[in-house]
């Protein structure tokens, strides 16, 4: 699986726009972006994926470039409930694959009020 | 909305003794994974769990570490003889449901429980 890069953290304002990029220059073309959190020691929790194109779900967007060699992800108004690391996953689908996830570091969002 | 659940939420144990980390995932889902996570680092994978054998296992699991499905709910993590160094939040996941290919199911987001704390003393 492809890796990852992320910033180590970001603070964001309450209420505003929290824009979390990820790197992962080296992905291949059967390999999805995905997106999870860990908020405070709990158990990792789902946000979003994709491919190429833009999604988006009630929880997220993420934005992928054209090259598909970074993503974005964005939370369109964050709170503080938000606070949490997020981790950026590049994953293979497709035959054999186990769906294990391999975490980074992630990036540590701290919402500020 | 249905959710992982994993007993008991911490366990302390001495060295050299036998855990066995219990874990029920959501009802027809069809893969099964165990995570650990030290504390102040990353999340690790252990292993994966499909067809009531292991998919695939990273190079943590040795020997001292197995898994079981004993009946149609439980899934479990047993730890043989514990080390200091197996000390850790230990979260197990599951996805997948019933229906539609292999791959569709792998793929499928993970839901994970809220962890057990393992201390080994």
């Amino acid at each position: 699986d492809a890796k990852t890069t992320q910033p180590t953290s970001m603070d964001c304002a309450e209420g505003r726009a929290a824009n979390l990029p990820c790197n992962h220059s080296t992905i291949s073309g059967n390999e999805y972006v995905y997106w999870y959190r860990q908020i405070h020691s709990q158990g990792p929790q789902y946000i979003i994926h994709g491919l190429k194109n833009n999604e988006t779900n009630e929880m997220a967007s993420l934005i992928i470039t054209e090259d598909r060699k970074s993503s974005t992800l964005i939370l369109p108004h964050a709170t503080l409930r938000d606070t949490a690391v997020y981790y950026c996953i590049v994953r293979v689908h497709g035959s054999g694959n186990t769906g294990k996830l391999i975490f980074g570091q992630g990036t540590t969002l701290q919402v500020k009020p | 909305e249905p959710e992982v659940t994993q007993t008991p939420s911490h366990q302390v144990t001495q060295m050299g003794q036998e855990v066995i980390l219990r874990c029920v995932p959501i009802s027809n889902h069809l893969y099964f994974y165990w995570y650990r996570q030290i504390l102040g680092q990353k999340v690790e994978f252990l292993v994966s769990f499909y067809n009531n054998e292991i998919s695939e296992k990273s190079e943590i699991f040795d020997d001292q570490f197995s898994v079981e499905r004993p009946d149609g709910s439980n899934f479990t993590l047993k730890i043989r003889s514990t080390k200091l160094e197996d000390s850790a939040m230990y979260f197990c996941a599951s996805s997948g449901l019933a229906g539609g290919t292999r791959d569709y199911h792998s793929y499928n987001e993970q839901f994970f429980g809220p962890g057990t704390r393992l201390t080994v003393l």
